[in-house]
């Protein structure tokens, strides 16, 4: 799996948009980016999956460019129950582990 | 929808005694996996399966032992239990998208909470 590497933390207010970028230098041709999002003693829920340029769901935007050495996630107008951890995770493609680095905390103030 | 289930939600155990945890899905996934997360800590991957009848060791193995005899059950052992394994045990699963050739959204249980005294 490749290595990624995300901001330990972040602090946003009610409304903004909040934006995470992790970082995969040796991210393989065939591997895929996907973000999890966890709440306090709950496991992790999956947010977004993408290979390349732009995926958008309901909940938020995954952006890839085209080296896809990074990736950044986007959350529009966040409110207080978005405060989580956010993991980014790089791989999956014939690669069996899911194996979570440390994520960023992702505080949302009023 | 049942989804992930782990049984038990919480347990306390004295060093040295022994426990399994039981992970069970109903989504008919191939990938099951076992986590610890320490307080403060990320999820670090313990054993994983890629099918019934398989299983791989992950970045934490030492100390556990896991089982997959039946495709939507995964079983965590610990045959010797100590301080250091105190922990909040997650279990997940997920498929595969063979058209794509990549692993689909992982789904999480409730988890345990595990106390060794």
């Amino acid at each position: 799996l490749a290595k990624t590497t995300q901001p330990i933390s972040m602090d946003s207010y009610e409304g903004q948009e909040v934006n995470i970028t992790c970082s995969h230098n040796n991210i393989a041709t065939n591997d895929y980016i996907t973000w999890y999002q966890q709440f306090p003693s709950q496991g992790p829920r999956f947010i977004i999956q993408g290979y390349k340029t732009k995926v958008t769901n309901e909940v938020a935007s995954l952006f890839i460019p085209a080296d896809r050495k990074s990736s950044t996630l986007s959350l529009p107008r966040v409110s207080l129950s978005d405060t989580a951890v956010y993991y980014c995770l790089v791989g999956r493609s014939n690669d069996y582990k899911l194996s979570f680095g440390a994520g960023t905390t992702v505080t949302v103030r009023a | 929808n049942a989804g992930v289930t782990q049984t038990p939600k919480f347990r306390v155990l004295k060093t040295g005694q022994s426990m399994t945890l039981l992970c069970a899905q109903d989504m008919n996934h191939e990938y099951m996996y076992w986590y610890r997360q320490d307080p403060g800590m990320g999820l670090r991957l313990i054993h994983y399966s890629v099918g019934e009848g398989t299983t791989a060791k992950g970045e934490v193995p030492d100390g556990y032992n896991v089982s997959r005899l039946k495709k939507q059950n995964f079983l965590l052992g610990l045959e010797s239990a100590a301080p250091s394994q105190t922990s909040v045990y997650f279990c997940a699963s997920s498929g595969f998208d063979r058209a794509s050739a990549v692993g689909t959204e992982a789904f999480f249980g409730q988890g345990t909470r595990l106390t060794v005294v």
